[in-house]
């Protein structure tokens, strides 16, 4: 069965560095997102990509963050200048139709530690 | 604003016991209404979904959750708990029915726990 992947499982980083998540969508579809986890808390929607340009984005992603689709398989989401804050697990989804038919495939997430 | 609150962090029911997971929402239209599972180490997988019509919707491994629109909830519920149910169950509710777009809202996930 197709899956989203996504590397690294756990990344480890200092205040200040860029990092970059990488994700590997499911391969005939066309919508993708980014979500993330901070420890105790509840998954919290990033950003969504369709057409090869941002559909949405919410009032988290701000100008630290980009995506990115580099190439036909791949999709990832840059940190530029990392905070303590930014520490969460981090989840890549995508979809093959938008709503309410597209159902959403999520990958196993990278969990992101920043000291 | 659009929330999900889920009720109880955990829960621990003996095999073969009645799972009733509880999921709330708040909004002035009804939304479309998801159930994820996450095993261990693995990404968050649709239980179910509710968008249109019938408001009893089936799912994956025997679950099932029913859209109350009076009572704003969408309870998800197993009549016989299996060892395998274990796992964090995540309600989530996509507002805008005008939309493709699919951003979802998660309630803050409850985990399950089946003992023999």
């Amino acid at each position: 069965e197709p899956e989203v992947t996504q590397t690294p499982s756990h990344q480890v980083t200092q205040m200040g560095q860029e990092v970059i998540l990488r994700c590997v969508p499911i391969s005939n579809h066309l919508y993708f997102y980014w979500y993330r986890q901070i420890l105790g808390q509840k998954v919290e929607f990033l950003v969504s990509f369709y057409n090869n340009e941002i559909s949405e984005k919410s009032e988290i992603f701000d100008d630290q963050f980009s995506v990115e689709r580099p190439d036909g398989s791949n999709f990832t989401l840059k940190i530029r200048s990392t905070k303590l804050e930014d520490s969460a697990m981090y989840f890549c989804a995508s979809s093959e139709w938008g709503l309410p038919s597209g159902e959403q495939y999520f990958g196993p997430g990278t969990r992101l530690t920043v000291t | 604003a659009q929330s999900v609150t889920q009720l109880g962090s955990h829960l621990s029911v003996s095999e073969g016991a009645l799972v009733l997971l509880r999921c709330n929402y708040s909004s002035s239209v009804p939304p479309y209404l998801f159930w994820y599972v996450q095993y261990p180490n693995q990404g968050l997988q649709l239980l179910l979904k509710y968008t249109t019509g019938a408001t009893l919707v089936k799912g994956i491994n025997g679950f099932e959750a029913e859209f109350k629109k009076s009572e704003t909830s969408f309870h998800l519920t197993k009549p016989s708990a299996h060892m395998s149910d274990a796992a964090e169950y995540f309600c989530a509710v996509t507002l805008d029915r005008g939309s493709t777009l699919g951003r979802l809202y998660f309630g803050r996930g409850t985990q399950l726990t089946v003992w023999p």
